[in-house]
């Protein structure tokens, strides 16, 4: 099992570009979740899917947008990218499905997005 | 809303010596509580967790146990060693919840020195 894989490892986009952020998981499980790192602030959540077809807002939510494809990804867009985002991005997953590996309250989470707005 | 405060870092020490990184939180209800580890260029990684007041969560020589009193989570080891370098976060997750959104201390950078 891979666990949790994000692409690209790294991006470097110019103001108002835009692009999306990858992730996939191959644990079963229901929920999915958007993170963003930045230092000195741990990580704070932008947008958590409970579960295929649901999506919420996070704690920072603005300038992005994301989509539940189908229960194993979870995908992170910017529409148009500003150098507050900045940041390092992390997606994670947690809980049971059928047939779901590992346990259920705790988060896995994937090797990261380093993007870099210029 | 709920939150998680760790010590200031970053804590610098020698190998072998004993490691404690305070958390503290806010949160109602009885939330869970977990000790994730960062290594350097790598995702974060679960490190310990405890479910209820007075468990002790244990992992790697690491160890909390969650006190409900003073509601806090402290993570401690001796003695440590190089490896044990990386960025430790303290995080909470709310009681009653089906999923597990968390909410995270800032993290706390932890060198050791040979």
């Amino acid at each position: 099992n891979a666990g949790v894989t994000q692409t690209p490892k790294f991006q470097v986009l110019k103001t108002g570009q835009s692009m999306t952020l990858q992730c996939a998981q191959d644990m079963n499980h229901n929920s999915m979740y958007w993170y963003r790192q930045d230092p000195g602030m741990g990580l704070r959540l932008i947008y958590y899917s409970a579960s295929e077809g649901t999506t919420d807002k996070g704690e920072v939510p603005n300038g992005y947008n994301v989509s539940r494809l189908n229960k194993r990804e979870f995908s992170l867009r910017l529409e148009s990218a500003a150098p507050s985002q900045t940041s390092v991005y992390f997606c994670a997953s947690s809980g049971r499905g059928q047939g779901a590996t590992k346990s259920t309250d705790t988060q896995y989470f994937g090797p990261g997005t380093r993007l870099t707005v210029l | 809303g709920d939150s998680v405060t760790q010590m200031e870092g970053p804590v610098t020490l020698s190998e072998e010596a004993f490691l404690t990184i305070n958390c503290t939180y806010t949160a109602t209800g009885y939330p869970s509580l977990f000790w994730y580890v960062q290594y350097p260029g790598e995702g974060l990684q679960l490190l310990l967790k405890a479910t209820k007041a007075d468990d002790k969560g244990s992992n790697k020589g690491f160890e909390a146990t969650y006190r409900k009193e003073t509601t806090s989570f402290h993570l401690e080891k001796g003695p440590v060693q190089v490896s044990d370098s990386a960025v430790y976060f303290c995080a909470l997750r709310a009681g009653g919840t089906s999923y597990g959104k968390l909410t995270f201390g800032q993290g706390t950078i932890l060198t050791v020195h040979p």
